[in-house]
């Protein structure tokens, strides 16, 4: 079974440009997050989709953070623009169900923003 | 709120020795409980779960954790270190039982000596 792809490994931007992050789960998860995780810190929740409809987005920063779910696969974290406190990585997971909801983590997103 | 402590930053063991890493939940409800594992570069890993049940959890790679709801506690052990074992660990909680987003802990590094 494929685990959690994302795109781009690395990012390298500088502030007040813009960012896209994709993310495809695993197969059959209706669950998708995306997570920020800061240098020495724990990842943090942004973001959380059931199927194509958002679950819990109350720490996601709405002013310059949007993220979508077409379709209720594939999903895009997008940061216009992007400052300096956003350098991070970026990581997607996926669950089901079926599986007891454990996420599954993608390799993530690192992010370096100038 | 919800929120959890791994009060040890960086902890150094000698390889074959044992290891035990700290962490403590404030949790209202019944938590489900996690420990995961971060390598260079890579995605989380789930080391282990707790949702119910025996306090005694068995997880990969050798590990172990004690649930002990009188201290708040889920320690991750291990008895014997390899080196490959050199790692981020990260422990988390679920919200709203074990379908919701996980808070995470602020991570405890782990360094092996030879």
């Amino acid at each position: 079974e494929a685990g959690v792809a994302q795109s781009p490994r690395y990012k390298i931007i500088e502030k007040r440009q813009s960012v896209a992050f994709w993310c495809n789960p695993i197969s059959g998860h209706a669950t998708l997050y995306w997570y920020q995780q800061i240098l020495g810190q724990g990842p943090k929740l942004l973001i959380q989709f059931q199927n194509n409809g958002v679950v819990d987005d109350s720490q996601l920063p709405k002013d310059r953070f949007s993220a979508e779910r077409l379709k209720g696969v594939d999903s895009t974290l997008k940061i216009q623009p992007a400052k300096l406190e956003d350098s991070a990585v970026y990581l997607c997971a996926s669950s089901s169900v079926q599986g007891n909801n454990e996420q599954f983590f993608g390799p993530g997103t690192r992010l370096t923003v100038l | 709120a919800q929120s959890v402590t791994q009060p040890d930053i960086h902890i150094t063991v000698s390889e074959g020795a044992s290891l035990e890493l700290r962490c403590n939940y404030s949790y209202g409800a019944t938590p489900y409980l996690f420990w995961y594992v971060q390598s260079p570069g890579q995605g989380l890993q789930l080391l282990l779960k707790y949702f119910s049940g025996d306090t005694l959890v068995q997880g990969i790679k050798g590990f172990e954790a004690e649930f002990k709801r009188s201290q708040s506690s889920f320690n991750l052990r291990k008895p014997s270190v390899h080196w490959s074992d050199a790692a981020e660990y990260f422990c988390a909680v679920a919200t709203w039982g074990n379908t919701g987003k996980l808070i995470f802990g602020q991570g405890t590094t782990l360094q092996v000596k030879p």
